[in-house]
């Protein structure tokens, strides 16, 4: 199985701030990196896949790059409604796993 | 737009067969991949496995002595049966589809069910 990290585990950050999550992959994944925002008591929603390309409807603000094995997701200037937990997870090959997930919250 | 709902047992016994099913609104099951995906209580999500439209199942090897996906076009429902479970299985459980073009991209999802393994 292909494993999956992110770095931090959590962090806290102001209305405003650009925020960056890393995500590393155990082997090469390409460019199969996708990222979920959950809330809490909701399901995931699909942010971005591909790496880079945005999922219709999701805020310009939302941005992801990387390719092989490290990836990053960033919030240009994060807004209320944009604190959550954040997963990355490979599409690359079965079993298709998810990093721990890493909390974003208000400082 | 293709909306998705989970249901079954929000209780099963230790030792038993939890069985749960997505039902489908909003498009067809042709032509998808349709996934499975759990999150215990405070922790991340695990994939348990997916099906195609034509039948074909891969699991997660973790689970797959366990599970069973299947597919029920006239219903447009798709269910899952994990058996023989234990505490560690309490999880909310998520159904989501997928398209041919990337199978591993889940969107969108159900809004999850609960399942406590407790007797």
């Amino acid at each position: 199985d292909i494993q999956m990290t992110q770095s931090p585990s959590s962090l806290s950050a102001s209305v405003g701030d650009r925020v960056t999550i890393t995500c590393r992959a155990s082997q090469s994944i390409s460019s199969s990196l996708n990222w979920y925002q959950q809330k809490p008591g909701t399901a995931p929603k699909f942010l971005i896949y591909a790496a880079s390309s945005l999922q219709s409807g999701v805020p310009s603000r939302f941005s992801g790059g990387g390719s092989g094995t490290d990836f990053t997701l960033t919030i240009s200037s994060l807004q209320p409604e944009d604190f959550a937990t954040y997963y990355c997870q490979q599409s690359y090959s079965a079993p298709f796993t998810f990093g721990p997930g890493t909390k974003v919250d208000i400082k | 737009q293709v909306q998705l709902q989970e249901s079954g047992p929000g209780l099963v016994k230790p030792s038993e067969t939890l069985s749960l099913t997505c039902t489908v609104s909003g498009g067809s099951i042709s032509n998808y991949y349709w996934t499975w995906v759990r999150q215990p209580p405070g922790k991340g999500l695990e994939w348990i496995g997916y099906i195609f439209y034509s039948g074909s199942t891969t699991y997660n090897p973790s689970l797959e002595s366990r599970v069973t996906i299947s597919l029920d076009t006239s219903k447009i429902q798709f269910s899952l049966k994990l058996s023989s479970v234990t505490a560690a299985d309490t999880a909310v459980y998520y159904c989501a589809y997928s398209t041919t073009w990337c199978g591993g991209c889940f969107d969108p999802w159900g809004q999850g069910t609960l399942v406590t393994v407790s007797s």
